[in-house]
């Protein structure tokens, strides 16, 4: 089946660096991915949608200078948190539709817990 | 994407069949119903989805209502591995083009007691 492949799983960094997170499709195209984040005991969020080839798309109070993403090719997008604060520690989550297994073609990666110190 | 109302939580002794209700009354006659879940610090996992047959595969079963305003997902024999939160999610399928990343809902907290 479909995978995605999400790293790293776990980074600390200090406050005021930045820290970019991969998501691969491993197995399939990707045109449109999608990144998550999950603060603690809530459910997730949308934040933006990653268009392969084209400008993402930002959920509304998404900042798209602070959280940039970059989708190069069809089996990778990337989320880099700029000058990352504390209040943007949280569980990062990325997944991406494998069009060729409708209709439920969502995988999620695996997940990214930042913390930022 | 129709609404959802699930239970916050709900206790399921291991080894018993789990049920997890959804009401999703706003339902449109070409949205489907998807079930995911996510175990603590994971991405959510597929289970399993439908439209209005029930449907069953090696996870789960998922019994929809002839009115399609509500579906239960059922685990059959619940072990504590089965432990995490559950997201009813209801959407058309994809027809292409344009942002349509999943929308969840706060689901319900599984909880499997030894």
């Amino acid at each position: 089946g479909a995978v995605v492949s999400q790293h790293p799983s776990r980074v600390i960094c200090k406050s005021g660096t930045s820290v970019k997170i991969e998501c691969r499709s491993l197995d399939f195209q990707a045109t449109t991915m999608f990144w998550y984040r999950q603060f603690p005991k809530q459910s997730l969020m949308l934040m933006a949608t990653s268009n392969e080839g084209s400008k993402a798309t930002y959920e509304q109070g998404v900042e798209k200078d602070k959280f940039l993403i970059n989708h190069a090719s069809l089996t990778l997008s990337t989320l880099t948190v700029t000058s990352a604060h504390p209040e943007d520690s949280s569980f990062y989550i990325c997944s991406a539709r494998d069009l060729q297994a409708l209709p439920y073609g969502y995988t999620f990666g695996s997940g990214t817990r930042l913390t930022v110190v | 994407d129709a609404k959802t109302t699930q239970p916050p939580s709900m206790d399921c002794a291991e080894g018993r069949a789990a049920n997890l209700p959804c009401n999703h009354s706003t339902i449109s006659g070409n949205e489907y119903v998807y079930w995911y879940r996510q175990i603590h610090s994971q991405g959510p996992q597929y289970i399993i989805h439908g439209l209005k047959n029930n449907e069953t595969n090696e996870m789960a079963s998922l019994i929809i209502t002839e009115d399609r305003k509500s579906s239960t997902l059922i685990l059959p024999h619940a072990t504590l591995r089965d432990t995490a939160v559950y997201y009813c999610i209801v959407r058309g399928m994809y027809s292409g083009g344009g942002a349509d990343g999943l929308t969840f809902g706060k689901g319900t907290h599984l909880i499997i007691q030894p």
